[in-house]
């Protein structure tokens, strides 16, 4: 079946670092990818996603790129402040039916000042 | 656009009492969700809606679990005889096509915890 693999947590970083937090997926059709965020206390959010191979998404300073060769959405940020200490998500849903999300574990960052 | 909101945001029950969670979609998303999430996990999909109608079901969603959605609007999600292992927070998301995929939209989740 579908799943998601995400880097193991937590993750501590200083701030201004360089971040990436690796994710690969098995999918039985062409899905769409996407990276979650669910900061302390509040809801997941959509933070960036892909629907083809080789696009790009980013938003916030935060970038992922769709490599169907390797079954890759590594997300990256260059320089991570310490608002950016949540939980991250990467998803995948395939395109036919419900579309529904398939997630990984979460990797837990928290950016130390 | 007021954002997917649910009630409650916490539920604290005892073994064997039924619990019902409410999920009020945003305007015009004709796609609702529900998940389950526990500890340290991700997500994982019980049930979704397109408007009114029931279309998928997982097979995490026992038979003691029912979801409706009346009239394509708002969601309940009703367990019924609760256990120790329904403890988890309940996701609702909805979405709209937005290109070539559909866009999720979650929740603040309903924490639920069986005593």
């Amino acid at each position: 079946g579908d799943s998601v693999t995400q880097m193991e947590g937590p993750v501590t970083l200083s701030e201004e670092a360089f971040l990436t937090i690796n994710c690969t997926y098995t999918a039985t059709g062409y899905p769409s990818l996407f990276w979650y965020v669910q900061y302390p206390g509040e809801g997941l959010q959509l933070l960036l996603k892909a629907t083809k191979a080789d696009d790009k998404g980013s938003n916030k300073g935060f970038e992922a790129t769709y490599r169907k060769e390797t079954t890759s959405f590594h997300l990256e940020k260059g320089s991570v402040q310490v608002s950016d200490s949540a939980v991250y998500f990467c998803a995948l849903s395939v395109e036919q039916g419900a579309q529904k999300l398939v997630f990984g574990q979460g990797t837990r960052l928290t950016i130390n000042p | 656009d007021t954002g997917v909101s649910q009630d409650p945001r916490h539920k604290i029950t005892k073994r064997g009492q039924n619990v019902t969670f409410r999920c009020d979609p945003i305007s015009e998303h004709n796609r609702l969700y529900w998940y389950r999430q526990t500890l340290g996990q991700g997500p994982e999909f019980l049930t979704y809606f397109q408007n009114e109608a029931q279309l998928e079901k997982s097979r995490l969603l026992s038979d003691r679990f029912s979801a409706e959605r009346p009239k394509g609007s708002f969601s309940t999600l009703e367990i019924q005889r609760t256990e120790q292992g329904d403890s988890a927070m309940y996701l609702c998301a909805s979405s709209y096509y937005r290109g070539t995929v559909y866009e999720q939209y979650f929740g603040p989740g309903t924490r639920l915890t069986v005593t």
